[in-house]
């Protein structure tokens, strides 16, 4: 059974930085790409960021280009994110997903319980 | 950026009907067009992928259809557990894979 967990998250005021991590079971971790995708409290879904199984094709959402880096240890079947220059904006639940395939695809077929991230003072 | 509008955003009706949601791109996204359900205080799940694929152990009640920039998920018969919100992604032009803002199906 494909189990994702996501940690790190919590309280942190704007302008500082947080890194989120997913242990990845139940299934060959780097085989797939992955993906972060979050939601606001009462709010729809928004996709993050992801990662190919090789780390060699990456992309982010507009939103947090420039402050938000994906990346993944295969090794340790975990998927990493470093959040920099927080705003209150990115408020969310952040889940961890797991791609159809080894490339990106925007396919999501498994996702973890997620992490909440709240940005305040 | 592909913007994707649902509709309606509320939608009630009884166990036992017929539900159709609608997804508009605001260009063609081909056929690159998937469905997500999800429940209160759940993660989403994948129903449909590339407008008319179900996903692996999806009920055969779900259907999707389209292409271009008008796709369709129907419900054929309503179960309790069905009742939630429905998402549409596109993956035609990422990043980003825009998600609709979603259609909530609630019991009548």
């Amino acid at each position: 059974e494909v189990q994702l967990v996501e940690s790190g998250g919590g309280l942190v005021q704007p302008g500082r930085s947080l890194r989120l991590s997913c242990a990845a079971s139940g299934f060959t971790f780097d085989d797939y790409a992955m993906h972060w995708v979050r939601q606001a409290p009462g709010k729809g879904l928004e996709w993050v960021s992801g990662i190919s199984w090789n780390s060699g094709s990456i992309g982010y959402a507009d939103s947090v280009k420039g402050r938000f880096t994906i990346s993944r240890d295969n090794a340790k079947n975990s998927l990493y994110l470093q959040m920099n220059s927080l705003r209150a904006e990115d408020t969310a639940l952040y889940y961890c997903a797991k791609d159809m395939f080894p490339y990106i695809t925007m396919i999501v077929v498994a996702w973890g319980q997620g992490t909440l991230v709240t940005v305040s003072s | 950026e592909i913007v994707l509008t649902q509709s309606p955003a509320t939608l009630s009706l009884s166990p036992g009907e017929r539900a159709t949601l609608s997804c508009r791109a605001s260009q063609s996204v081909s056929s690159y067009l998937a469905w997500y359900q999800q429940k209160p205080g759940q993660a989403p799940r994948l129903l449909i992928y590339d407008a008319s694929n179900r996903a692996t152990g999806i009920p055969a009640r779900f259907s999707g259809s389209g292409s271009g920039t008008d796709f369709t998920l129907t419900i054929s018969s309503l179960e309790p557990e069905d009742f939630a919100v429905y998402y549409c992604q596109q993956r035609s032009n990422w990043p980003p894979g825009t998600f609709g803002q979603g259609t909530k199906l609630e019991i009548k």
